[in-house]
């Protein structure tokens, strides 16, 4: 168990919904990463935030938006969903300065 | 830009084997570079991490890894695969600044026989 907690655990909708997957990072972790793991994309990092403020951008679409709370947890919004879409989100967390990253189970999206 | 390539999407050893999974990395300035293991519907667990001190790295369940500037090398072994080693195999990298994003390879699913 890394300490880092997503929910929910499996996620099915239908095309053209929105959901919003939940991470809360290890207790003292101050960074949240949001990760997408597809079968034809692999890992590909989504957005970072640190302390409640966007840090990074990689490959997230327009259609995705993040966020994080002052109690530091984040929220990963996926809207106007796609068959493409369907994947395993995962959050990860770490410690400043520590440069490594601990993950939480993943929310496995499936979208009909 | 940093990347990682991982060869062979596929490793299979006998039980009781050295394993042996390739990962070499590309990156213009010094790399943290880190091997992560997958279990089946499980997330990623990290197994051993290079960050610029010790070149041989020790990490979980046995496993090490050498880092070899001169090759862009960051090979992870274990000298006697069990059987409860089978899962993908995750080589990643990133850069020395605390909070960057780790960039992945494609895996490596290591499968071990009886």
């Amino acid at each position: 168990d890394s300490g880092v907690t997503q929910t929910p655990k499996h996620l099915i909708t239908a095309t053209g919904q929105r959901v919003t997957l939940r991470c809360s990072p290890r207790s003292g972790d101050l960074s949240v990463y949001w990760y997408q793991q597809s079968l034809d994309q692999g890992l590909q990092f989504l957005i970072q935030y640190y302390n409640g403020e966007e840090r990074a951008k990689g490959n997230i679409l327009e259609r995705f938006s993040a966020q994080q709370f002052p109690d530091l947890h984040s929220e990963l919004n996926l809207s106007s969903l796609e068959l493409g879409d369907s994947a395993l989100y995962f959050c990860a967390s770490s410690v400043p300065g520590r440069n490594e990253q601990f993950f939480g189970p993943g929310t496995r999206l499936t979208v009909l | 830009a940093q990347s990682v390539t991982q060869l062979g999407s596929h490793v299979s050893v006998s039980e009781g084997a050295l394993v042996l999974l390739r990962c070499n990395y590309s990156s213009s300035v010094p790399p943290y570079l880190f091997w992560y293991v997958q279990y089946p519907n499980q997330g990623l667990q990290l197994l051993l991490k290079y960050t610029s001190a010790a070149t041989l790295v020790k990490g979980i369940n046995g496993f090490e890894a050498e880092f070899k500037k001169s090759e862009t090398s960051f090979h992870l072994t274990k000298p006697s695969a069990h059987m409860s080693d089978a899962a993908e195999y995750f080589c990643a990298v990133s850069v020395n600044t605390g909070f960057q994003k780790l960039v992945f390879g494609t895996g490596t699913r290591l499968l071990v026989s009886p």
